[in-house]
């Protein structure tokens, strides 16, 4: 099955700062990459995501980036605030034998931002 | 639409109980997931069911048996509730076609001692 790992597991960026997470995946097979953040105690919710006929995808100041060659990709956060420090898990996703392909998910890495 | 809804937020249970964690999504979701949330561990997926009436393993079944009631509802069972089950679990669903976002139920957060 499919393994996702993210590098590094904590990253501390000074405010008005970049940050950037780096995920690796295994299977050359999947073809939906989501970012998600999850605030102290709350639901992951979804930041962006890119599918893999894509190689670069922005939402304001978040960007994510893929290599399928490589099979990274990477969530670029600029100007980061505090209310960017949270949880942020990438997950990886290839096709099933169900209507939907699941999800396999890297373990997280803590963003904390620093006034 | 109140979107993905649980129950109970927590539980506390002792090591051989049971019980059924209840999961519900309005709006018209033909996939559902449940998942368990550890520290450091990420997100694992425990069962899914692509569509009403069926159901398939994750990648941490054990221990654990679901029910896909009807299209709005996907239950998980604990027959008999151990330590290692303590955890936050979620329950998740996908739009029917054209997306694979998965929108995230708020968590139950069990302990068992």
């Amino acid at each position: 099955g499919e393994n996702v790992e993210q590098h590094p597991s904590t990253l501390s960026v000074q405010e008005g700062d970049s940050a950037v997470i780096k995920c690796t995946y295994s299977d050359s097979a999947s073809n939906y990459f989501p970012w998600y953040k999850q605030e102290l105690g709350k639901r992951p919710q979804l930041i962006i995501d890119i599918r893999s006929n894509v190689g670069e995808k922005k939402d304001q100041r978040i960007a994510v980036t893929l290599n399928k060659t490589a099979k990274h990709f990477s969530l670029h956060i600029t100007e980061t605030q505090p209310e960017d420090s949270a949880v942020y898990f990438c997950a990886a996703s290839y096709p099933g034998t169900g209507a939907n392909s699941k999800l396999t998910f890297g373990k997280g890495i803590t963003l904390s931002v620093r006034p | 639409n109140a979107g993905v809804t649980q129950t109970p937020k927590f539980q506390v249970l002792k090591t051989g109980q049971s019980m059924t964690l209840q999961c519900a999504q309005d709006m018209n979701h033909n996939s559902m997931y449940w998942y368990r949330q550890d520290p450091g561990m990420g997100l694992r997926l425990i069962y899914y069911s692509a569509s009403e009436g069926t159901t398939d393993k994750g990648e941490v079944p054990n221990g654990y048996n679901v029910s896909r009631l009807n299209k709005r509802e996907f239950s998980l069972r604990l027959e008999s509730a151990a330590p290692s089950q303590t955890s936050v679990y979620f329950c998740a669903s996908i739009p029917p076609r054209g997306t694979d976002t998965q929108y995230f139920g708020p968590g139950t957060r069990l302990t068992v001692l």
